[in-house]
Order: C-alpha cells, then structure tokens, then sequence
C-alpha cells in the first residue's frame, strides 16, 4: 500500500553546517508532496513544497529535492540553526484534501 | 500559526466523559480537517469538511463525531472518551484554491484516564 517513510528518526547537526532531512515514498501516482516542521508544543507549520513536475524547487535556506525515478524526496536546510530543532515531517498529497504523512524526523542541533 | 487556534490546548479527562475540541480559523479558508497525533505514526486524519454543509470521515473515525458550526468553526466530539484516544489532536484548514497546502493549529493535548 501507499506509504511515506523516513529513513533516519533522529539527525544531529553541528550548528553551521547543512542538514539533510530523507523521505521515501512507494505512491508512483503521487503528485504533491510537502515538507512540514513541528516544534515543541507546536503544530506542524508549512516549510515548502513541490509538484512532481518539478525536480528542485528553493524557499529561504530550505530545498526540496524530489527524485521520481527512486521515489525520493529531502529537505536541505542550509546553515542550520538552533532554532532549525524540531521534528520534519514528509507528506505526500494522495487527493486535493488527504495528505498522508511520514512518522517524522527529529533534528538536533549541536552548539 | 495564529490563525488557527485550538481550544482547550491541554484536557484531562476520564473513561466514558463527553468532551468537545473546538477550532477557530481566520484564514477565510473553505476547508477543515481534524486529525490525531500518536508517538510514531505521524498525523492521521480523522475527519474534514470541505463547506459547512459537506462533512466527510477520515480513517479514523470510530469514535469521533465533529460539527461545522459555520465557515470558521469545526469542532471535533469524543461521545464517550477512552484511555486509547489519549493522544495530540490538530486542527487544519486548507484554501479551495491551494487545496492541498494544509495550515494547522497548535493542538489540543488530550489525556484520558
């Protein structure tokens, strides 16, 4: 069945450096696809998305890559910072209303 | 995001108590959903309505009814409350015209003993 997987639960980063967030995906159909970040106490807020006629698509600091051959998509964040530290998850769009998220990753920033 | 907000944003409650999470949305969005949040499993949807008169179920929907009360409300009932619908409840509303981008509220933490 459809699925959005994360290959990694937790990722830890030194401050500065470039992190990089992997989803998997097994819904060929799938033509939407999103990136959302769920801070401590938070609800999930919207980072950046794309459409699967897209490869690369930039926001602020952020890239999504979206790989269709494999069925892959990242979040880049680029210069990460402490307050980067949250848990990011993938979703894919499976209608104009239903998205179907990934169990989530955890990032750490190290000082 | 401020413009959708959740009441209560935390409830403790016991086995077999009716309780109501109401949400309340500024965004001038058509769309509303109401989904749980469990350790693990990410957000699963358990219900959305499209206007005020066409109210869908989600996957998980046992155990929950929800009412739209107009444009800017959806609330979500637990008719008789049980210790497995301990979890995180969201509110989200989307825009006819971006329908899937999904914005959320900040949550209702839900304990039942």
């Amino acid at each position: 069945g459809e699925s959005v997987g994360l290959h990694l639960p937790t990722l830890s980063v030194q401050e500065g450096d470039n992190s990089i967030i992997n989803c998997a995906y097994s819904n060929s159909a799938s033509d939407y696809f999103i990136w959302y970040k769920q801070e401590s106490g938070k609800g999930p807020q919207f980072i950046i998305d794309i459409r699967s006629n897209m490869d690369k698509r930039q926001g602020q600091r952020v890239t999504v890559l979206l790989n269709k051959t494999v069925k892959h998509l990242s979040l880049q964040i680029a210069a990460t910072q402490p307050g980067d530290s949250a848990v990011y998850f993938c979703a894919r769009g499976e209608s104009s209303y239903k998205l179907i998220f990934g169990s989530g990753t955890r990032l750490l920033v190290r000082p | 995001d401020a413009d959708v907000t959740q009441t209560p944003r935390n409830r403790i409650t016991k086995t077999g108590k009716r309780i109501m999470l109401e949400c309340s949305q500024t965004k001038g969005h058509d769309r509303m959903y109401w989904y749980r949040q469990d350790p693990g499993l990410g957000l699963r949807l358990i219900y959305y309505s499209f206007d005020v008169k066409d109210i869908n179920k989600g996957e998980i929907s046992d155990g929950y009814s929800v009412s739209r009360q107009a444009q800017a409300k959806f609330s979500l009932s637990l008719e008789s409350a049980i210790p497995n619908q301990t979890a995180l409840y969201f509110c989200a509303t989307s825009d006819a015209t971006v329908q899937e981008t999904q914005y959320f509220g900040p949550g209702t933490r839900l304990l039942v003993l």
